[in-house]
């Protein structure tokens, strides 16, 4: 049972690269969901799941795009990496009120 | 709306202390999920423990004790005796029940043990 797997761990972007951040768990849980962790802001949701097919916007969605065509993946897209998207991501799965969290991805765009 | 406040950005205290880190919460709903992680250097979020909003009883596991008083909105969390292991950043989060999933984080406490 491996949780919540975040890939990469680390990742270097130059601006207006695009990339994803991929997100694995193997718990079926339904809701899975993106947060950014950035110094003083605590972690703010990207983007959430409560089912493959379905997704929603969390409090910054801007500059990301997510989809789940399975319940196991949720991948993170940045179209045009922005400098200002340089953050610490996290990935989570939730089943009732029992959250698991990816080991997170460092991403600096420059 | 909902929302997580937690005032001390950071705090610093000598080993063997003990430390109160506050949480302020604010919701609509009369059903809701309070919860405390913590993030050592490592960076890795640890689920330290969850309430809900019918159960004021106050939790002690340890040295970490909680506080939740509804009547101030507040879910407060103590280490007594406190140790440089436990030099992190520090979480509260909140869950509204009945309605949608989210997590709603506050912004976090840096507590840094001092030797």
């Amino acid at each position: 049972n491996a949780g919540v797997t975040q890939t990469p761990k680390f990742q270097v972007l130059k601006t207006g690269q695009s990339m994803t951040l991929q997100c694995a768990q193997d718990m079926n849980h339904e809701y899975m969901s993106w947060y950014r962790q950035d110094p003083g802001m605590g972690l703010r949701l990207i983007h959430y799941s409560v089912g493959a097919g379905i997704t929603d916007q969390g409090e910054v969605p801007n500059g990301y795009n997510v989809s789940r065509s399975t319940t196991e993946d949720f991948p993170l897209r940045l179209l045009s990496a922005a400098p200002s998207q340089t953050s610490v991501y996290f990935c989570a799965s939730k089943t009732g009120l029992q959250a698991f969290f990816g080991q997170g991805t460092r991403l600096t765009v420059v | 709306a909902q929302k997580v406040t937690q005032a001390q950005t950071e705090i610093s205290v000598v080993e063997k202390e003990d430390v109160t880190l506050d949480c302020v919460y604010e919701t609509r709903d009369t059903t809701y999920y309070l919860f405390w992680y913590k993030q050592p250097p490592s960076g890795e979020l640890v689920f330290l423990i969850r309430r809900n909003s019918f159960d004021e009883q106050n939790e002690i596991s340890g040295r970490y004790s909680w506080n939740f008083q509804k009547s101030t909105s507040s879910f407060n969390f103590t280490i007594t005796a406190s140790q440089v292991v436990d030099s992190a950043v520090y979480f509260c989060a909140l869950i509204q029940g009945n309605r949608d999933d989210k997590i709603i984080f506050g912004k976090g406490t840096r507590l840094h043990i001092l030797p």
